[in-house]
């Protein structure tokens, strides 16, 4: 499995920057980082991915370092809807299966 | 463009019943992944499927469990003789490509509770 590392959980105050850290030191050059978050009684939704370069899109940033052991998604304001539980997962070239790990709780103080 | 569609939402099955989940992709998605997600963990890896193959069942248990992807109709994952540790919410994905950067679209997960 590829494994990733994340805190269990993180609080957040509303309206501010959230940064959710994961380390995946045994990450191969291949392996792009995605993130993905779950509602409660949801299916996983699609969050951001990135290779090597940093990547911004409309729901986030994914902020990734140099040596690709660890990457930091950036939640710019955080707002209610936002609590989830976010996952750092590694897509692999065999099968790409997704290894989901245990993630991120966020909780999101109003 | 439809979602990732699953049903039933809910299942409730007795032990010794068999279970059928079914899954249809996004429009013009091949690929098909099927989840399992236990009670306060991670989803688990089960099945990868295309049109009428399997690629890759590595996470599949090894009894009683069974996964089709037909070349019309939706994916179906068919478990036989449920038990109470099948209890889960299974998620289906599906993705239009197959390479390193693919995104998979998940489902809203069936619920299945063994009585």
């Amino acid at each position: 499995d590829a494994k990733t590392t994340q805190p269990n959980s993180m609080e957040s105050n509303e309206e501010e920057p959230v940064h959710l850290p994961c380390n995946h030191s045994t990450i191969s050059g291949t392996d792009y980082i995605h993130w993905y978050r779950q509602l409660p009684s949801q299916g996983p939704e699609y969050v951001i991915h990135g290779l090597t370069s940093n990547v911004n899109n409309r729901m986030a940033s994914l902020a990734i370092a140099e040596d690709r052991k660890s990457s930091t998604l950036i939640l710019h304001r955080a707002t209610l809807r936002d609590a989830a539980v976010y996952y750092c997962i590694l897509g692999r070239d065999t099968g790409n299966q997704f290894y989901f790990g245990t993630g991120t709780s966020l909780t999101v103080i109003p | 463009n439809a979602g990732v569609m699953q049903n039933p939402r809910h299942l409730v099955r007795r032990r010794g019943q068999e279970a059928r989940l079914r899954c249809s992709p996004m429009k013009g998605h091949s690929h098909v992944y099927w989840y399992r997600q236990l009670p306060e963990e991670g989803l688990k890896f089960m099945v990868y499927l295309q049109k009428e193959n399997i690629i890759d069942e590595s996470g599949m248990p090894k009894e009683r469990f069974s996964a089709e992807f037909p070349k019309e109709g939706p994916s179906i994952l068919r478990i036989q003789q449920v038990v109470r540790g099948d209890s889960a919410a299974y998620f289906c994905a599906s993705s239009e490509i197959w390479d390193r950067e693919e995104t998979q679209y998940f489902g809203p997960g069936t619920r299945l509770l063994v009585l």
